[in-house]
C-alpha cells in the first residue's frame, strides 16, 4: 500500500542532543512537509520541499534542519538549538500544484527527558 | 497573508445530535479549503475539500461543508453524530505562494466530543 511512514513513533531525547526523525513516502509525490503540533496550537509548518535538493523554511524553522537527497525521503533533525522540542511531529506529502491535498504520516512524539 | 480561525476550541454534543464546526479564513487571493480529522495519536486524514464549483461539498463519514465566499467561511456539518466521530478537526486553506510553491495553513483545531 502507498503511504507515508514516520519513525520512530515515540522518541526520547536528552537535553543538548540532536535527534533525527525519519519520513519516507512511496506515493511518488514531489512535495514533502514537516509540521509541529502542540496542544491548542494547531499545526505549524517547519520546513517544506517542492523538489529534490531544494527546501524552504516554514514559519518555525529555528532549531531544525532538513535534507532532501531523495524524492522518497525528507528527514528532520531537531537540534540542540531548539529550546522547546517536546511536541508531536507530522510529516506530509503532496503532488505539486495549487489545491492538491496533503497526505500525512502517523506522527512521531518527541519528548525531552 | 492567509489565516484560518476555528471559532470553537471544543464542541461537546450528544450522540445522534447534529453538529456544526465553524471555520473562517482570510486571504487576499483565491483559496482552496480543506477539512481534516485527527484521531488520538494519529496523523491527519482528509474529510473533504473545496476547490471550485458547487459550494456544498460532501465528504467521508457523512460530513459536509459549505463554502461561503461573502462570509469567508467554510463550516463543517453532520446531521447526526456517532461516538466514533470523537476526534479533533482541522480546517485548512491553501493559496498560491510565489512561483509554484504550495502551502497549507491550518486552524488551531476543534475537539469534537460525542457523549452517549
Amino acid at each position: 500500500d502507498g503511504g507515508i511512514t514516520q519513525s520512530p513513533k515515540y522518541l526520547f531525547r536528552k537535553e543538548g542532543q540532536n535527534v533525527t526523525l525519519s519520513c519516507e513516502q512511496n506515493l511518488n509525490h514531489d512535495a514533502m512537509y514537516w509540521y509541529r503540533q502542540d496542544p491548542g496550537q494547531g499545526l505549524r509548518l517547519i520546513y517544506y520541499s517542492q523538489i529534490v535538493n531544494d527546501f524552504q523554511k516554514g514559519d518555525i524553522a529555528e532549531g531544525y534542519s532538513v535534507s532532501r537527497e531523495k524524492k522518497e525521503s525528507f528527514p528532520l533533525t531537531v537540534t540542540s538549538a531548539q529550546k522547546n522540542p517536546t511536541a508531536f511531529y507530522l510529516c506530509a506529502s503532496s503532488t505539486r500544484g495549487f489545491g492538491t491535498e496533503a497526505f500525512f504520516g502517523q506522527g512521531t512524539r518527541l519528548t525531552v527527558v | 497573508a492567509q489565516s484560518v480561525t476555528q471559532l470553537d476550541s471544543q464542541v461537546p454534543v450528544f450522540e445522534e445530535a447534529p453538529v456544526e464546526l465553524r471555520c473562517n479564513y482570510s486571504s487576499s487571493v483565491s483559496v482552496y479549503l480543506f477539512w481534516y480529522v485527527q484521531y488520538p495519536n494519529q496523523g491527519l486524514q482528509l474529510l473533504l475539500k473545496y476547490l471550485s464549483g458547487s459550494t456544498l461539498v460532501k465528504g467521508i463519514n457523512g460530513f459536509e461543508a459549505e463554502f461561503n465566499k461573502s462570509q469567508t467561511s467554510f463550516h463543517l456539518r453532520k446531521p447526526s453524530v456517532h461516538i466514533s466521530d470523537t476526534a479533533e478537526y482541522f480546517c485548512a486553506v491553501s493559496d498560491l505562494l510565489r512561483s509554484s510553491n504550495y502551502k497549507l495553513t491550518f486552524g488551531k483545531g476543534t475537539l469534537l466530543t460525542v457523549n452517549p
